[in-house]
């Protein structure tokens, strides 16, 4: 079993959309939760990183993490079609080392 | 304008042929990483390096070698490349260690070994 699971999609949504992108994870020891956006043929880039359970906002992304149910989340308000891409959640104990979920295809229709 | 870049891009080669990915940062950063991506399993970590001459294992380290002999650059070294190591790879750099420094990932070298 995988430590971080996420849901390959692809997501297809309308452009205005709540997005909604989600990953479970098994190891309790993870601290730090991150979400990377990559664009096809690019190296992913670091959206947002939360540390402690609870929602952090930045523009029309929000992340929240809820810890006791090993779940964080992604949500893209007013989604565009620049937000086509795929979504990686990652989560680290300690140091450098990311641990990735498979990532999430997300595309949004003009 | 601040960047971690890969050479080549993409190499198709075949079973046993040694090659060389390099990854060049140009922002002083002390750690610096390699990734493959595949299919269904993101990211996962090959090798790391906290700076110069200090390198170790991440997930993933079979059939791969690493050295940091310079602060900015840090080739990623197949030996005797299998198909299995057909996937695509990321450099990525980070000021510092620690989970809260960002880390800045290359465009990617796509490899295929045949």
């Amino acid at each position: 079993q995988k430590e971080v699971e996420q849901d390959p999609g692809p997501l297809s949504v309308p452009e205005g959309a709540i997005v909604s992108l989600n990953c479970t994870y098994s190891n309790s020891a993870f601290q730090y939760f991150m979400w990377y956006r990559q664009y096809s043929r690019k190296g992913p880039e670091l959206l947002m990183y939360t540390y402690s359970s609870g929602n952090k906002e930045d523009g029309r992304f929000t992340a929240q993490v809820d810890k006791s149910s090993k779940y964080i989340s992604l949500f893209i308000r007013d989604s565009q079609p620049s937000d086509s891409a795929t979504y990686l959640c990652a989560m680290n104990k300690a140091g450098n080392m990311l641990t990735f979920g498979g990532g999430t295809r997300l595309m949004v229709k003009p | 304008e601040a960047q971690v870049t890969q050479n080549p891009r993409y190499l198709i080669t075949v079973t046993g042929k040694k090659l060389t990915v390099t990854c060049s940062q140009n922002m002083n950063h002390e750690y610096m990483s390699w990734y493959r991506q595949d299919p269904g399993l993101g990211l996962r970590q090959i090798y790391y390096s906290m700076n110069v001459e200090v390198t170790d294992k991440g997930d993933v380290p079979e059939g791969y070698k690493v050295s940091r002999k310079e602060k900015r650059n840090f080739p990623l070294i197949l030996e005797s490349p299998s198909p299995n190591q057909t996937s695509l790879y990321f450099c990525a750099s980070s000021l510092s260690t620690g989970p809260t420094y960002e880390q800045y990932f290359g465009p990617g070298t796509r490899l295929t070994v045949t």
